[in-house]
């Protein structure tokens, strides 16, 4: 049982580095989403596509960009990192936004 | 705009010993409330939900009531046990709206033997 797939679970990038957290879920999912997960501020939604062909964006955007590939495929990219987006990045999938979501097991993101 | 707000950890506890976890919430609508649990090193994973003002959601011991009246969704367990060590969310979504899950900011359990 799949479920949600993220890719890579670890990586480091040097300040200014550009590169893609990539996610998909089989579970024939409409919706998608990627969050962030810091210390003491819970989970932040980053973006989220509520169907294929659709983005929008969620609490704390700014620095990333999303690409929903295909119904299972929803990527976010870090064109030029920063250190303050030193973070643990969660994909998640839902039948219908709204619904209950179910997350991967997350990636490590290391800014210096 | 919706919010969640849960009690502030460490929660520490010994074995047996009963367990809550407040949660309030904020929203304009009928939202359907959740508890989400992450053990170490693994992502979120639903513990139970409730749709609807009154419904009680429960697995794996755990409980919690929706409130409308008081718009609280608190968590309990009559007896915890060390393998309930982990972080656990509150969270909202307002399907008609269409809007994603919303989180509180976690609190940290920590159960001892």
């Amino acid at each position: 049982n799949a479920g949600v797939t993220q890719t890579p679970k670890f990586q480091v990038l040097k300040t200014g580095q550009s590169m893609t957290l990539q996610c998909a879920q089989d579970m024939n999912h409409n919706s998608m989403y990627w969050y962030r997960q810091d210390p003491g501020m819970g989970l932040r939604l980053i973006y989220y596509s509520a169907s294929e062909g659709t983005t929008d964006k969620g609490e704390v955007p700014n620095g990333y960009n999303v690409s929903r590939l295909n119904k299972r495929e929803f990527s976010l990219r870090l064109e030029s990192a920063a250190p303050s987006q030193t973070s643990v990045y969660f994909c998640a999938s839902s039948p219908v936004t709204g619904n209950t979501i179910y997350f991967g097991e997350g990636s490590w993101l290391t800014v210096v | 705009g919706d919010s969640v707000t849960q009690m502030e950890g460490p929660v520490t506890l010994s074995e047996e010993a009963f367990l809550t976890i407040n949660c309030t919430y904020t929203a304009t609508g009928y939202p359907s409330l959740f508890w989400y649990v992450q053990y170490p090193g693994e992502g979120l994973q639903l513990l139970l939900k409730a749709t609807k003002a009154d419904d009680k959601g429960s697995n794996k011991g755990f409980e919690a009531t929706y409130r409308k009246e008081t718009t609280s969704f608190h968590l309990e367990k009559g007896s915890v046990q060390v393998s309930d060590s982990a972080v656990y969310f509150c969270a909202l979504s307002e399907l008609q709206a269409g809007t994603a899950l919303i989180f509180g900011k976690g609190t940290t359990l920590s159960v001892s033997s």
